[in-house]
């Protein structure tokens, strides 16, 4: 069975700082993972996906991930945080269920910006 | 192109009452999901669409919550009667399929049962 755990439900950096959010996931075959956000009274947004080929993934508004596939690791960074990039992260796995895909979700972290 | 539409955004009810949400996915997405989503938490797969038929239904509370997708495009989820820990936002969302099950999300309902 597939799952993911988001290390730290809440992290609180400065503006201007480096954002790390961590994801691992587990899977028995090669995932396709996805991070969201949501911000406060709005659904989620699909910043960035990894499927196949580069292993580093550009999203929006500056983030990053990494797959690392020895870690079973798929961190969430941005080299210099905004204050509207305090939001609620989701990092989630695609299920390997035939063509009726479902999305594993992590319990997500909530991005806190200090001025 | 138009995102996935929801309606209402925001509804008060008493306990015991019913409510209904209405979802209208991306045009063409086959799949469609109802998501339940209690404050602090991630989303709950309530239940998926393939066009018009139930694919997994397995955490809807059946007792009380139904939806239903005529035509294989919009949806709507019902909720009779109501409890207070039904108190959350209701997502849906909508995939064009394919290997990678990218969904894509509507602003959601906040619901807040009294």
């Amino acid at each position: 069975a597939q799952s993911v755990t988001q290390l730290g439900s809440h992290v609180s950096v400065s503006e201007g700082a480096l954002v790390l959010l961590r994801c691992n996931y587990s899977s028995s075959v090669p995932p396709y993972l996805f991070w969201y956000v949501q911000y406060p009274n709005q659904g989620l947004q699909l910043l960035l996906k990894y499927t196949t080929g580069a292993t580093l993934v550009k999203g929006i508004n500056g983030f990053e991930a990494e797959f690392k596939k020895s870690e079973t690791s798929f961190h969430l960074t941005k080299p210099s945080a905004h204050m509207s990039d305090a939001a609620e992260y989701f990092c989630a796995v695609s299920s390997n269920a035939g063509n009726n895909r479902k999305l594993i979700w992590g319990l997500g972290t909530s991005l806190a910006v200090n001025p | 192109e138009a995102g996935v539409a929801q309606s209402p955004r925001y509804k008060i009810i008493e306990k015991r009452q019913s409510v209904a949400f209405w979802c209208n996915p991306i045009s063409g997405h086959a799949t469609l999901y109802w998501y339940q989503q209690i404050l602090g938490q991630g989303p709950k797969l309530l239940i998926q669409f393939q066009n018009n038929g139930v694919v997994d239904d397995s955490q809807l509370p059946k007792d009380r919550f139904s939806a239903e997708r005529l035509k294989g495009v919009d949806s709507t989820l019902k909720i009779q009667p109501a409890k207070l820990e039904d108190s959350a936002v209701y997502l849906c969302a909508s995939s064009p399929g394919g290997l990678s099950g990218e969904q894509f999300f509507g602003p959601g309902t906040r619901l807040t049962v009294l």
